[in-house]
């Protein structure tokens, strides 16, 4: 099955400095790769995606990278604010014909420092 | 209500009760999942639910049985459970395409502790 590795466990950065997490999957057909933030008492809140058809997206001041070769991809945060404080999630999953479950890494707890 | 919502938000429940979890989407999905989500860990997959079949069962034990009576409506019935299974237990659900299901959205979840 597929195992997804996160890193790190803990980021902490400066208030408007950058933030990057890491994750690396092992199942090259995996396809999908959502990236999810939780904030404390709440359920996970998907925040941006990736398809293995495509190398980047962006969203404002997140954008997620994928290296399919290399079987990892990236969450990028810029100009990062208090409110990014939270604990981000990367996932992986082979999607095809049918529902699928999400295979989760441990997850990173960002520290937004003023 | 939007989105995807759990009842109870919190349970605490001796190993010896039985207990119901319950997950409603308002969506308008056709796929539901439960996930386990415990302290150190990543969340786990416990089952997926496909217009109302169950098409996925991660080696769950028999203490938690799942029941999806409708696309909208997912519980998860709780029967003499063990400590070790205190945990925040997490509904999500996406849209089943025959081509695939990607976007999956969380509810709040519920905090189980069982004493």
């Amino acid at each position: 099955g597929e195992n997804v590795e996160q890193h790190p466990s803990t980021l902490s950065v400066q208030e408007g400095d950058s933030a990057v997490i890491k994750c690396t999957y092992s199942d090259s057909a995996s396809n999908y790769f959502p990236w999810y933030k939780q904030e404390l008492g709440k359920g996970p809140q998907l925040i941006i995606d990736i398809r293995s058809n495509v190398g980047e997206k962006k969203d404002q001041r997140i954008a997620v990278t994928l290296n399919k070769t290399a079987k990892h991809f990236s969450l990028h945060i810029t100009e990062t604010q208090p409110e990014d404080s939270a604990v981000y999630f990367c996932a992986a999953i082979l999607s095809g014909g049918g529902a699928d479950g999400l295979t989760f890494g441990k997850g990173t707890h960002l520290i937004i420092q003023p | 209500e939007t989105g995807v919502t759990q009842t109870p938000r919190h349970l605490v429940m001796g190993m010896t009760n039985k207990k119901s979890l319950k997950c409603e989407q308002h969506l308008g999905h056709n796929a539901m999942y439960w996930y386990k989500q415990s302290a150190k860990k990543p969340l786990e997959l416990m089952f997926v639910y496909s217009l109302e079949e169950r098409v996925e069962n991660n080696s769950v034990p028999s203490r938690f049985s799942p029941e999806c009576p409708n696309s909208s409506h997912l519980f998860l019935h709780l029967h003499t459970l063990q400590p070790e299974d205190s945990a925040l237990y997490l509904c999500a659900s996406s849209q089943d395409y025959s081509g695939g299901s990607y976007e999956q959205y969380f509810g709040p979840g519920t905090r189980l502790t069982v004493t």
